[in-house]
């Protein structure tokens, strides 16, 4: 079965700082790949998918970048921070199960 | 586009009783249904799924839940909760072609109180 990393686990950055999230998967090849973002209080939100290498979807308009150098790693960006991106950043990877299973997150504070 | 309705945002359950958190979706085509379950400070982990076949499915942790697609409804029971089970819940769709990206319910807080 496919085991999910993140990093970092936790994050605090100034407002107008870049960000870089890793998450890397390992035990499954070719996976579909995707981000979304908790925010306090809130549900889960999509933010990007990759169906493969260098292919990347973007669901909603934002501050945020995503790109995938590699089959098993999707990398979350942004050049400058905002207060709103502050939240709980999670990757998930999809196979042949038709089921999607969850990396353990990034918490990211923006000050 | 797919929509899903979780209508407790809290539950309350004393401990060995039973519970049941309810799920609505809405979506012109085929779906796929999903129950996760997300600890403190946790990623979310897989509770059980809807895919095809008998509608009433079972999870991991004692968790099932039935699929009913007249009522567009897939609500999560237990039968007897425990401490352990006090976490947020997502319910979660997906439709059947192409990328299968999940739309999320807001959750529901199970609490369990001794």
């Amino acid at each position: 079965s496919q085991t999910i990393h993140q990093w970092p686990a936790t994050l605090v950055q100034p407002v107008g700082s870049p960000l870089s999230l890793e998450c890397t998967v390992e035990g499954t090849s070719n996976p579909n790949l995707y981000w979304y973002r908790q925010a306090a209080g809130r549900g889960l939100q999509l933010l990007f998918y990759s169906v493969g290498i260098g292919q990347i979807s973007s669901e909603v308009p934002q501050n945020l970048s995503a790109s995938r150098p590699q089959d098993r790693q999707f990398i979350l960006s942004s050049k400058k921070l905002l207060l709103s991106d502050s939240g709980f950043y999670l990757c998930a990877c999809r196979t042949s199960e038709e089921t999607q299973y969850f990396g353990p997150g990034t918490r990211l504070l923006v000050l | 586009a797919q929509s899903v309705t979780q209508l407790d945002s809290q539950v309350p359950v004393f401990e060995e009783a039973p519970v049941e958190l309810r799920c609505n979706y809405s979506s012109s085509v085929s779906v796929y249904l999903f129950w996760y379950v997300q600890y403190p400070n946790q990623g979310l982990q897989l509770l059980l799924k809807y895919l095809s076949g008998s509608t009433l499915v079972k999870g991991i942790n004692g968790f099932e839940a039935e699929f009913n697609k007249s009522q567009t409804s897939f609500h999560l029971r237990k039968p007897s909760v425990h401490i352990s089970d006090t976490a947020e819940y997502f319910c979660a769709v997906t439709i059947i072609q192409g990328a299968q990206k999940l739309v999320f319910g807001q959750g529901t807080r199970l609490t369990i109180n001794p």
